[in-house]
């Protein structure tokens, strides 16, 4: 079966510069998460979907960072204006139900200059 | 508040040894536990979880891990250590009275010298 595809798998912008990543979870997972994982430390939730719904975002940075999930299939993340400690891997991952595995996609690696 | 540690940043072990990785939790219901892997240039992938029922899970590539529920604690093990085993290590709680939200552990990498 395919596994959960993201895009770009890197990007390098200036700060202030705003930015989008693109996820496609399995087919027919109803959960989707968006994590932010930081050189040298575990993957942190940023959002949580179940179908198009939000479950949880704590820990987005609202002022700046949005996500959504039409239809309860593909999501974008977007960070509007970036800064510098945006640099990080930003993995998507999807399972399916809320207390199963997740499977992850490779990431992507932003910079932000 | 949920949270993982995993109290060493770095393990060494000589292949055909056993290994063992530590993962200690803290949450508020019942935890569900999980490890997970990361190989250089590779994805998270999934390795054992703990739901309910015997406290040693048994997992992909020869793992394990013994859930304690008095110490908190889901250490990864593995009898005989291979070389290809040598990858970052994350432990993972979820609190399914949390509406499944997930929490990492700053991972442990294992490397395995022949």
């Amino acid at each position: 079966e395919a596994g959960v595809a993201q895009s770009p798998r890197y990007k390098i912008i200036e700060k202030r510069q705003s930015v989008a990543f693109w996820c496609n979870p399995i087919s027919g997972h109803a959960t989707l998460y968006w994590y932010q994982q930081i050189l040298g430390q575990g993957p942190k939730l940023l959002i949580q979907f179940q179908n198009n719904g939000v479950v949880d975002d704590s820990q987005l940075p609202k002022d700046r960072f949005s996500a959504e999930r039409l239809k309860g299939v593909d999501s974008t993340l977007k960070i509007q204006p970036a800064k510098l400690e945006d640099s990080a891997v930003y993995l998507c991952a999807s399972s399916l139900g809320a207390n199963e595995k997740l499977f992850f996609g490779s990431g992507t690696q932003l910079s932000v200059l | 508040a949920q949270s993982v540690a995993q109290p060493e940043d770095q393990v060494n072990v000589a292949e055909g040894n056993p290994l063992t990785v530590k993962c200690t939790y803290s949450v508020s219901g019942n935890p569900y536990l999980f490890w997970y892997v990361q190989y250089p240039n590779r994805g998270l992938q999934f390795l054992l979880k703990y739901i309910t029922g015997d406290n040693l899970v048994k997992g992909s590539y020869g793992f394990e891990a013994e859930f304690n529920k008095s110490q908190t604690s889901f250490h990864l093990k593995k009898p005989s250590a291979l070389v290809s085993d040598s990858a970052l290590y994350f432990c993972a709680v979820r609190d399914y009275t949390n509406a499944g939200k997930s929490t990492f552990g700053d991972g442990t990498t294992l490397t395995v010298k022949p």
